[in-house]
Order: structure tokens, then C-alpha cells, then sequence
């Protein structure tokens, strides 16, 4: 049981180029959320999805876009990667929106050059 | 803005010792207080929780303190252990509408052997 898996777990890209991150959840989840981990900053949620079909927009959503595949997968794009987007970056899961666990996965950690 | 004040930025104790570590809040909207430990090179996951209808809550080692109405929580880690070293991440979040964490900015703690 993997639980929430993130892929790349490392990138480096240039400024101006765009990637996608790739999310994936085997705890048949509902709620599915991206959040960036800066230093002193805690965790900022970019986007969440609240059941497939669904996406919203977090604290920090400016210069990405987010993809509820299916109710597995979730993915977050930076469609023009700039250097302020250098961070480190979470994918989360749990069952439903309210006062539920989330449950993480280990990161992507991607610097912009 | 920060809505959840964390602190300290660090700390450092012996083994056995009991670090507490404190966080303040602004909303009082928010009824869920979780922390999140995270380990070097993994993601935050869920420690413990309370809701504001309890002042105390304990799961083993750790306990939650809450303080309604001074808008406060903290965490006790008892009889402290290296193990124990990790960032801990304090965060709040209401029900009602789509739920959202907001997150603290970590404590780095470090336990001596």
C-alpha cells in the first residue's frame, strides 16, 4: 500500500520552461490538494480537488494549473516556470473536505534556474 | 497574512526532556488544530488533533494543550526522544465550507542523545 505517490521527486528546469507534476493516491480518497513547502513558510495550498471533476483554487494559485484526472490522480502544470516557483512541493489525499487527515506524499523538490 | 503563529523557529533538548512548542491563531472560525510531524526528506504526517470542545488531548508521548480563549494550542512531546527529531508544523482549519489547512511555520526540533 503506497499511499500517496509523487513523481518527479527531483527536477531542475530553466525559466520559461513548463513541466508537470504527477500525483497518484491508492486509498480511494475523495479530496486531493497541492501544497508548496518554503523555508520559515510552512505549507501553502496551490490547488485542492474536493471530489473528481472538481478543482479549486488555495492561498498561492497564481502560475499553476492543476488536472483531477480521475479519483486517483491529480496533477499540478507550471505552465512557464519562474524562479520564485523553486520550492518543494506536496501532494496530499483524504477521504472527504472537513476536518480530515491529510495524507502526504515525500515531495517533489524543483528548482528554477 | 499568518493566521497560525508558530514558535520557536527551533529548539534543542536533552533526551527525556519535554519540548513544547506553541501556536496562536487569529479565526476564530477554525475548530480543527492538527500537527503534522515531518521528517527530513518526507512529507508532514498527521501527529494529533483536537477540536476546541476539549482543553487537553494525549495520544501516548504527545499531548495537545488548547487554550480557546486565548487562541492558543501547544504540543508537549514527554520524555523526549532523538527519534523524536523532526520539524513539527502546528495548522487550523474550519468546517462548513471547503476546508482548508493553514499552516504554521514549522518548529525544527532536535532531541540530544
Amino acid at each position: 500500500n503506497a499511499g500517496v505517490t509523487q513523481t518527479p521527486k527531483f527536477q531542475v528546469l530553466k525559466t520559461g520552461q513548463s513541466m508537470t507534476l504527477q500525483c497518484a493516491q491508492d486509498m480511494n480518497h475523495n479530496s486531493m490538494y497541492w501544497y508548496r513547502q518554503d523555508p520559515g513558510m510552512g505549507l501553502r495550498l496551490i490547488y485542492y480537488s474536493a471530489s473528481e471533476g472538481t478543482t479549486d483554487k488555495g492561498e498561492v494559485p497564481n502560475g499553476y494549473n492543476v488536472s483531477r484526472l480521475n479519483k486517483r490522480e491529480f496533477s499540478l502544470r507550471l505552465e512557464s516556470a519562474a524562479p520564485s516557483q523553486t520550492s518543494v512541493y506536496f501532494c496530499a489525499s483524504s477521504e472527504s473536505l472537513g476536518n480530515q487527515p491529510q495524507h502526504f506524499g515525500d515531495g517533489t523538490r524543483l528548482s528554477i534556474l | 497574512q499568518q493566521q497560525v503563529k508558530q514558535s520557536p523557529q527551533s529548539l534543542i533538548v536533552q533526551k527525556g526532556g519535554i519540548p513544547i512548542i506553541n501556536c496562536a491563531y487569529e479565526n476564530t472560525a477554525f475548530d480543527y488544530f492538527p500537527w503534522y510531524q515531518q521528517f527530513p526528506g518526507k512529507g508532514p504526517a498527521l501527529l494529533i488533533a483536537i477540536r476546541p470542545d476539549v482543553s487537553e488531548k494525549k495520544e501516548g508521548r504527545f499531548t495537545i494543550s488548547f487554550n480557546k480563549s486565548a487562541k492558543q494550542f501547544s504540543l508537549h512531546i514527554m520524555d523526549s526522544q532523538p527519534g523524536d527529531s523532526a520539524t513539527y508544523f502546528c495548522a487550523a482549519s474550519r468546517s462548513g465550507s471547503a476546508r482548508q489547512l493553514t499552516f504554521g511555520s514549522g518548529t525544527q526540533l532536535t532531541v540530544l542523545p
